[in-house]
Parts: C-alpha cells; sequence; structure tokens
C-alpha cells in the first residue's frame, strides 16, 4: 500500500495570505495525485488531478506541482471560503487508492 | 447537474447487516465507475470498493473483503454497498464517488449516510 503523508496537520493562515500544502508519497505515483477540499459537514470536493490539472470551476488561486514522490498544493491568496481540510489521494497504485490524512487549513 | 445521494445509513449492532444504496442523476450512470469511500468520526477517508460500468471488474480493500458486497443497477441508475458483520469500526460517513478522468479519481461525491455499528 502506498502510504500519503501530510504536513503540516494545520496551517493557521490570515486571509489574503498564501498557504502552501504539501504531500508525499512512499513510492512514486507518477503524476496521479489528486487533492480534494472537504469543509465541514460537506462531501470532499475534487481541486486538483494530474498533480496540477484544475478540476472545473476551481478558482486559478489553486494550483498544484510536484511528480514522482512529492506534490505541492499552493493557494496563492486565502478566501474565507478556503478555510477547510485539505487531502492528497494517489490514483497510480490501482486499486488500492489511498488519502493523506488531511491538512486543516485555519484562520490565523 | 450531476447528483449522488446516499441512503441507508443507521445504526447497527455489532455483526449486524445493512444495505447503503446511491441515486444518481445528471449524468449517464451506465458509463462510469463507481466507489464508495468512508470516513469515520474526525478521520481522513478510506476508499472502500470500487465497480466498473457493466459490473465486469469489482474491487474491494483488504479491510471489508469478505464481508462487503458492491453492486449497480444501471436501468435504476443506482449503486448499491450490502454490508455484513459489521464492526465497531466500520463506523464512518460512507460516501458514493463517480470516477472521472481516470480509475480511482473522484470527480463528484454525495453528502454521504452515516453508519454506526454499536452495541
Amino acid at each position: 500500500e502506498i502510504v500519503m503523508t501530510q504536513s503540516p496537520a494545520t496551517l493557521s493562515v490570515s486571509p489574503g495570505e498564501r498557504a502552501t500544502l504539501s504531500c508525499r508519497a512512499s513510492q512514486s505515483v507518477s503524476s496521479n495525485l489528486a487533492w480534494y477540499q472537504q469543509k465541514p459537514g460537506q462531501a470532499p470536493r475534487l481541486l486538483i488531478y494530474g498533480a496540477s490539472t484544475r478540476a472545473t470551476g476551481i478558482p486559478a488561486r489553486f494550483s498544484g506541482s510536484g511528480s514522482g514522490t512529492e506534490f505541492t498544493l499552493t493557494i496563492s491568496s486565502l478566501q474565507s471560503e478556503d478555510f477547510a481540510v485539505y487531502y492528497c489521494q494517489q490514483y497510480n497504485n490501482w486499486p488500492r487508492w489511498t488519502f493523506g490524512q488531511g491538512t486543516k487549513v485555519e484562520i490565523k | 447537474e450531476v447528483q449522488l445521494v446516499e441512503s441507508g445509513g443507521g445504526l447497527v449492532k455489532p455483526g449486524g447487516s445493512l444495505r447503503l444504496s446511491c441515486a444518481a442523476s445528471g449524468f449517464t450512470f451506465s458509463s462510469y465507475s463507481m466507489n464508495w469511500v468512508r470516513q469515520a468520526p474526525g478521520k481522513g477517508l478510506e476508499w472502500v470498493s470500487s465497480i466498473s460500468s457493466s459490473s465486469s471488474y469489482i474491487y474491494y480493500a483488504d479491510s471489508v473483503k469478505g464481508r462487503f458486497t458492491i453492486s449497480r443497477d444501471n436501468a435504476k441508475n443506482s449503486l448499491y454497498l450490502q454490508m455484513n458483520s459489521l464492526r465497531a469500526e466500520d463506523t464512518a460517513v460512507y460516501y458514493c464517488a463517480r470516477v472521472g478522468a481516470a480509475a480511482g479519481l473522484f470527480d463528484y461525491w454525495g453528502q454521504g449516510t452515516l453508519v454506526t455499528v454499536s452495541s
């Protein structure tokens, strides 16, 4: 099983600031990496797939980068609606897809 | 608009059974693989099971293999999860999720249904 490790567990950021979230895979997942956003009481929402492609309707302030084992999600200027938990997920190891434990982005 | 609506959750005793359903609309259900993903209270996401569009390919996480059965009825635009021999550790919100551009990439999710296994 590929283990996905996210850091930090919690990120405190002020509105308007940049947030950088990290995700590391225990072995290479190529670019088969997705990011999801989850708000309290809601289902996850796909943000990024293919490590860097924004899903339909996702604002340009969200960007993803990386390949192999190291990945980053950047939110360029945090808006109030961006405070949430973010999960990375690998879909390279078929069909044993795995998620990271999540990074909570909270208001500083 | 793509919609996935889960139902069937509830409180069940250890060793009991439950059947979850997911009603799909807004897309051609029979063309997409579907999955169940769960989230224990306050925890992260765990993939549970996958079924291909024609039910030809079915996969399970090791944690549920032999106890859970995924199925679908394309005529009814519905996905199911039969859960038997339930354990306390199966307590979670269960989401159905559509597979998008690649296997294992979940582009749309339902709102989830809570399963609580407790005596």
